[in-house]
């Protein structure tokens, strides 16, 4: 597609249950971004890939949350042991240029909501 | 720590005046500054940038300007129109690193 895609668009889970999130971004773009927006929040940078570097790590809160990029392409966002704080619109994007002096397009985003 | 704060959460103007979206950071190694529009259950989309080199940059009705001695930048909107109502982030990076964003400001435009 033209655009950045995530799916799914909305999950509804129980607390302590698995989620997978993924993200299939523009082609072509060497980064990857993961955002979240919980509500009335601003976004929240999770997690940076940049080709074959090793991610930036630094905006995971918890080690429930792990992201991986398979064959510098898709990649998917897992958190484990949900619990309600975890609710949010997890947003990724991506870049052609490393770094960011270019724009970022992101995706519609992932609604997480944690019962 | 929020290295880059939007301290209105919400702005209201009429059509054809300016709106005018504010943003402060505290990390003078940012060099790069960027705006970004955001409409419900829709992904955030690029708007305009700048770079710290300048003090203004514009594109069309939206001019960005930048005061890096009192680390401020401000978005301009001229004439605003309802289809600018939208929540507006404001985004930051040093060197190429990762963007930080601001909170947001929900800009609402009354016809």
């Amino acid at each position: 597609g033209a655009g950045v895609s995530q799916s799914p668009s909305n999950k509804v889970t129980e607390k302590g249950k698995d989620v997978e999130l993924r993200c299939d971004p523009i082609s072509g773009h060497t980064a990857l971004y993961w955002y979240r927006q919980s509500l009335g929040q601003g976004l929240e940078f999770l997690i940076y890939f940049q080709g074959n570097s090793a991610p930036d790590k630094s905006g995971l809160p918890s080690d429930r949350f792990s992201a991986e990029r398979t064959g510098g392409s898709v990649s998917t966002l897992t958190i484990q042991r949900t619990q309600q704080e975890d609710s949010a619109v997890y947003l990724c994007a991506s870049s052609k240029t490393p770094g960011n002096t270019g724009e970022l397009f992101f995706g519609e985003g992932s609604r997480l909501t944690v019962l | 720590d929020q290295q880059v704060k939007q301290n209105s959460p919400s702005l209201s103007v009429q059509e054809g005046r300016i709106s005018i979206l504010n943003c402060d950071y505290t990390n003078s190694m940012f060099d790069y500054f960027l705006w970004y529009k955001k409409y419900p259950a829709e992904g955030p989309t690029f708007l305009i940038s700048i770079s710290s080199i300048k003090d203004k940059n514009e594109d069309g009705r939206f001019t960005v300007f930048l005061n890096k001695s009192a680390k401020h930048l401000s978005l301009h909107i001229v004439p605003s129109q309802p289809g600018d109502s939208a929540v507006y982030f404001c985004a930051a990076s040093d060197r190429g690193s990762r963007l930080t964003f601001g909170e947001g400001t929900q800009l609402t435009v009354n016809p």
